[in-house]
């Protein structure tokens, strides 16, 4: 597609289950990036995929967050029991594996844990 | 570890006036990239401006430029001639070599352009 694309962009869930958000990257773009960010705060890293690989996982938070990639495209952020805390919204990004290269960011998944 | 600080919580600037948004940064490594984004209201994040860590002159793009003090790790964003859109939240975010492609971001600075 011709963006970073991001579903579901609103979700509500109640404390406990478990929410999936789904990254669909621009064409072409060999790396991948989860942030998180919460209300009128910065971007917290979350991890990043060269291809199906992370190289760095070093920002998730707990065990309840995974993510993965495959066919070095569409990636899925899971969160397991989501808590209160969770609630934040959730930005995908992609770049070329370009040095300078910028990331183009998704309009991102707004979540909500109740 | 890296780290991006961005002090100015909150800055006004009248239209037509420059401003400059503050970024300093720490790391051992001498690799490294500098990039500004913008975020407006409706949430979306626009690249701005992008300096390399070996790049001679200040980079430029527009109405942007980065003011990159290598000595004094800052890469401050300047706006000229400010307009009433150019209100936002501004990042200033860092790439390292040894960190592959992962961009860590400040936690940003509210520009408000009054009339």
């Amino acid at each position: 597609g011709a963006g970073v694309s991001q579903s579901p962009s609103n979700k509500v869930t109640e404390k406990g289950k478990d929410v999936e958000l789904r990254c669909d990257p621009i064409s072409g773009h060999t790396a991948l990036y989860w942030y998180r960010q919460s209300l009128g705060q910065g971007l917290e890293f979350l991890i990043y995929f060269q291809g199906n690989s992370a190289p760095d996982k070093s920002g998730l938070p707990s065990d309840r967050f995974s993510a993965e990639r495959t066919g070095g495209s569409v990636s899925t952020l899971t969160i397991q029991r989501t808590q209160q805390e969770d609630s934040a919204v959730y930005l995908c990004a992609s770049s070329s594996l370009s040095w300078a290269g910028e990331l183009f960011f998704g309009e991102g998944s707004r979540l909500t844990v109740l | 570890a890296q780290k991006i600080t961005q002090t100015q919580p909150g800055m006004f600037v009248q239209e037509k006036e420059a401003v400059t948004l503050d970024c300093t940064y720490d790391t051992s490594d001498p690799s490294y990239g500098l990039f500004w984004y913008k975020q407006p209201s409706s949430g979306e994040m626009i690249f701005l401006i992008y300096q390399g860590s070996y790049d001679q002159q200040n980079a430029t793009e527009g109405r942007y430029s980065l003011n990159f003090q290598k000595a004094r790790k800052s890469a401050n964003l300047v706006i000229s001639a400010s307009q009433l859109g150019d209100s936002a939240m501004y990042f200033c975010a860092m790439r390292i070599r040894d960190s592959g492609y992962a961009l860590n971001f400040g936690k940003g600075t509210s520009l408000l352009v009054t009339p």
